[in-house]
């Protein structure tokens, strides 16, 4: 059983441009959690989609947005990206929106410059 | 949800007990305390969670003081493969879980 799934693992981008990173959750997982961690930080969250909708939202721009498909899989996509953006993005896949089952992802690695 | 404070690193020998405490004095009735553990280069791994009494699993063991202000994860007998940054998480059902610093375990042979 698979769990979750992230894509790209590494990805380098020039500043000013737009990244589309992309998670497909754990078999029987609905719910769809983003986070960002920079080097030597605890992850911060930063929207959690359920149904297609973003259900809650971190201290992040307008920047960062996101969307769920119906086959629960996630994009997080990021617009004319910052150096500050730079950091390790982690998907967490869960059975509804409790924590419980919380599953995370390896992350991918993007790095600005 | 309620903060957690956690010392920022600490040593464990191979095969010893390793004790990590969780301050939480902010605790609310109706918060779960969760722990995780970030090896490097990998995403956050669920370890147990609790309310208010002791739990148990393969992994770990949550004790819970009796006024729920604090926690300890006990890792009965640490391997290398421990070593990783131990996170306790204190948050009620249904919100996101917030990450602080947490504790950088280093387990030495």
């Amino acid at each position: 059983d698979a769990g979750v799934t992230q894509s790209p693992t590494h990805l380098i981008k020039t500043r000013g441009q737009q990244v589309t990173l992309r998670c497909s959750p754990k078999s029987g997982h609905d719910t769809v959690s983003w986070y960002q961690q920079a080097l030597g930080q605890g992850p911060q969250f930063i929207f959690q989609y359920y149904e297609e909708e973003e259900r809650q939202r971190g201290n992040f721009p307008d920047r960062f947005s996101g969307h769920q498909f119906p086959n629960y899989s996630s994009e997080l996509n990021v617009n004319a990206l910052l150096l500050g953006d730079s950091a390790l993005y982690l998907c967490a896949s869960s059975p509804g929106q409790g924590p419980i089952g919380y599953t995370f992802g390896s992350g991918t690695r993007l790095t600005v410059v | 949800d309620a903060k957690t404070t956690q010392p920022p690193s600490m040593d464990c020998a191979e095969g010893r007990a390793a004790n990590l405490p969780c301050n939480h004095s902010t605790i609310s009735g109706n918060e779960y305390v969760y722990w995780y553990r970030q090896i490097h280069s990998q995403g956050p791994q669920y370890i147990i969670h609790g309310l208010k009494n002791n739990e148990t699993n393969e992994m770990a063991s949550l004790i819970i003081t009796e006024d729920r202000k604090s926690s300890t994860l006990i890792l009965p007998h640490a391997t290398l493969r421990d070593t990783a940054v131990y996170y306790c998480i204190v948050k009620a059902a249904g919100n996101k879980l917030t990450f602080g610093g947490g504790t950088r375990v280093l387990v030495k042979p």
